[in-house]
């Protein structure tokens, strides 16, 4: 069965400094793999999507990442931490039409 | 171009009700899916709908319904409402020719 495991349930950085979250996938067929962000009361909003056509994929708010099929992961990153990018983080992986999987979500806090 | 609607924001209710939350998916679109978010569990597939047909399902049991308009505007029922039903229910919405979905902002359940 396909699925995702997210390492880290919490992750502090400060301002300004490099923002790595990790996502590994586990999948028999060419996965579809999403990043969603989660603010305080809200729904989720899209970060980013894989779907095969680049290995290194570019999203919203500076956010970027990297599918390594080799080591089974799909990493978000950004290269400098902004105190609005404080929320939760999700790693999805579809596992049918229409149907996520969803990690158990990565709470960033970003330090002063 | 409006984005997925959910009402209402938040519900009471009291163990034993039943309650009917709705979802309103972005124009044009005609796949709606279903999911819960407990602190527990996380976030759970419940269901997906495309042109008013169940196309998958999750492992949740037969108290959790729903149904889908023609409008493709969706419903989602739980009847003999149970304490632990108390959740974020997120209804998010597909062109359904696009692996990709789109979340609303939720309808918080408290069951009491």
């Amino acid at each position: 069965a396909q699925s995702v495991t997210q390492l880290g349930s919490h992750v502090s950085v400060s301002e300004g400094a490099l923002v790595l979250l990790r996502c590994n996938y586990s999948s028999s067929v060419p996965p579809y793999l999403f990043w969603y962000v989660q603010y305080p009361n809200q729904g989720l909003q899209l970060l980013l999507k894989y779907t095969s056509a680049a290995t290194l994929v570019k999203g919203i708010n500076g956010f970027e990442a990297e599918f390594k099929k080799s080591e089974t992961s799909f990493h978000l990153t950004k290269p400098s931490a902004h105190m609005s990018d404080a929320a939760e983080y999700f790693c999805a992986v579809s596992v049918a039409a229409q149907k996520l999987v969803f990690g158990q979500g990565t709470r960033l806090t970003i330090n002063p | 171009k409006a984005g997925v609607t959910q009402t209402p924001r938040y519900l009471i209710k009291t163990r034993g009700q039943q309650v009917t939350l709705s979802c309103s998916p972005i124009s044009g679109h005609r796949s709606v899916s279903w999911y819960q978010q407990t602190p527990g569990q996380g976030l759970q597939f419940l269901f997906e709908y495309f042109s008013e047909t169940q196309r998958n399902k999750g492992n949740f049991p037969g108290r959790f319904s729903g149904r889908q308009f023609s409008n493709s505007r969706s419903e989602m029922n739980v009847s003999t409402l149970e304490l632990g039903d108390s959740a974020l229910y997120l209804c998010a919405s597909s062109p359904g020719t696009e692996n990709i979905q789109y979340f609303g902002a939720g309808t918080r359940l408290s069951v009491l």
